[in-house]
């Protein structure tokens, strides 16, 4: 069984700092997804950035930037010039590739990473 | 823009009644999902749908049920509601099977 482990339960940053939150996984399988959910206060849980197994390119947007490392099975988060707005619960996710049968229509969830931002 | 709305926000129920959490998506998604989010835990799976009337167990489907008469809309069923179930109750669609995952803004269930 797939496993997403965030080692980190709680993180502080600096307004306008750079964060890393860690993430790494464990499966046997060579396709597959990961994201990164945020779940801020207000509790509805938006996508943030994705990343695809096959793709060794790493995933940016805007402020937000992945660290893919498939062999190490690490897939880090990181957020540059951080803002208050960037408060929340993130969640690193894991899904099988798209042919993969039912398995693919799930997500396994790590347990999440509370980041506080200091003014 | 994707929209997965919850019936409820907060809901407080007595142990023994059956609860009933719908959830109701606008974009023809053919996957829908019920997670139960708990401090510590992080997100576990219910049940998920991947058509209408088909249901699939996740992780933690025990004392739960499920029903999906049309697409646009998934319910959750507490056929006899007890303590351990007080938890954020989440749903959320994706469409296909390479898309990503919507979420509703979830559903704080209290059983007394």
């Amino acid at each position: 069984a797939q496993t997403v482990t965030q080692s980190q339960p709680e993180m502080s940053v600096q307004e306008a700092e750079t964060v890393t939150l860690s993430c790494t996984y464990d499966t046997s399988e060579s396709d597959y997804y990961l994201f990164w959910y945020k779940q801020p206060p207000s509790r509805q849980m938006i996508l943030v950035i994705r990343q695809e197994a096959y793709k060794q390119q790493n995933a940016t947007e805007n402020r937000f930037s992945v660290n893919f490392q498939k062999a190490a099975k690490s897939f880090s988060l990181k957020i540059s010039d951080s803002q208050l707005g960037d408060a929340a619960m993130y969640f690193c996710a894991y899904r099988l590739g798209a042919y993969s049968g039912a398995g693919s229509y799930q997500l396994t969830f790590g347990k999440g990473t509370k980041l506080s931002v200091i003014p | 823009d994707v929209k997965v709305t919850q019936s409820s926000r907060y809901l407080v129920k007595r142990t023994g009644e059956k609860v009933f959490l719908e959830c109701v998506q606008d974009m023809d998604h053919e996957n829908m999902f019920w997670y139960r989010q708990d401090p510590g835990l992080g997100l576990r799976l219910i049940y998920f749908s991947y058509d209408v009337k088909m249901k699939e167990k996740g992780d933690i489907p025990e004392g739960y049920s499920v029903s999906r008469e049309k697409k646009e809309r998934f319910s959750l069923i507490l056929e006899s509601a007890s303590t351990n179930q007080t938890s954020m109750y989440l749903c959320a669609s994706s469409p296909g099977t390479i898309g990503e995952q919507f979420f509703g803004p979830g559903t704080r269930l209290t059983v007394l």
